[in-house]
């Protein structure tokens, strides 16, 4: 069954560094998506995107943060400057149409900001 | 308010016992709704899709009540393997903005 890949799985910064974490989403989908868990928390949404473009993004997903796809197949979520605060887990998604259409998940990488 | 809503549980169940959940929505512009599950500090995977008209996938049964705004989940004969949490989701639609539930726990035991 085709998944959504995330590298890495564990990404270790100090505060102030850029990261940049990467997906590759299931290959025929068009629409691809951040998400963030903190731990304990809910998942919250960050960003969508479709056809080269930001569709929505959520208050949290501020200057500091961007999306590209560079190529066919990966998308990249960069974080310019971390705060302690971006620990979390972040998830990426893609789905193969808008509404109805599930979105599935990547299994994730952990970022911790000491 | 939460703009969805679920009781956090847990929800200790032995096997082979029926379990329900519930979810109220806020947003009644919410176009499409799912049950995802998710096992500790994994990623949300889908159980399935919850349509109007109620839907049935072998133990695991959905509802949606569009005019109360409720959706509902129900195990049958629940497995150890069911122990996880199961997260309300709902699709605002612009966007394709997925909103979430915190979950609810459910630990079945033998």
């Amino acid at each position: 069954e085709p998944e959504v890949t995330q590298t890495p799985s564990h990404q270790v910064t100090q505060m102030g560094q850029e990261v940049i974490l990467r997906c590759v989403p299931i290959s025929n989908h068009l629409y691809f998506y951040w998400y963030r868990q903190i731990l304990g928390q809910k998942v919250e949404f960050l960003v969508s995107f479709y056809n080269n473009e930001i569709s929505e993004k959520s208050e949290i997903f501020d200057d500091q943060f961007s999306v590209e796809r560079p190529d066919g197949s990966n998308f990249t979520l960069k974080i310019r400057s971390t705060k302690l605060e971006d620990s979390a887990m972040y998830f990426c998604a893609s789905s193969d149409g808008k509404g109805n259409q599930p979105q599935h998940f990547g299994d994730g990488t952990r970022l911790s900001i000491l | 308010r939460k703009e969805v809503e679920q009781d956090p549980g847990p929800f200790n169940v032995p096997e082979g016992a029926t379990v329900a959940f519930n979810c109220t929505y806020s947003n009644s512009a919410s176009q499409s709704f799912f049950w995802y599950r998710q096992d500790c500090r994994k990623e949300p995977k889908l159980l399935m899709s919850v349509y109007s008209s109620g839907n049935e996938d072998g133990r695991f049964t959905a509802q949606l009540n569009r005019a109360s705004q409720y959706i509902s989940l129900l195990i049958r004969d629940s497995k150890l393997s069911d122990s996880a949490t199961y997260l309300c989701v709902v699709n605002r639609g612009y966007g394709n903005k997925l909103v979430f539930g915190a979950g609810t726990i459910l630990r079945v035991k033998s």
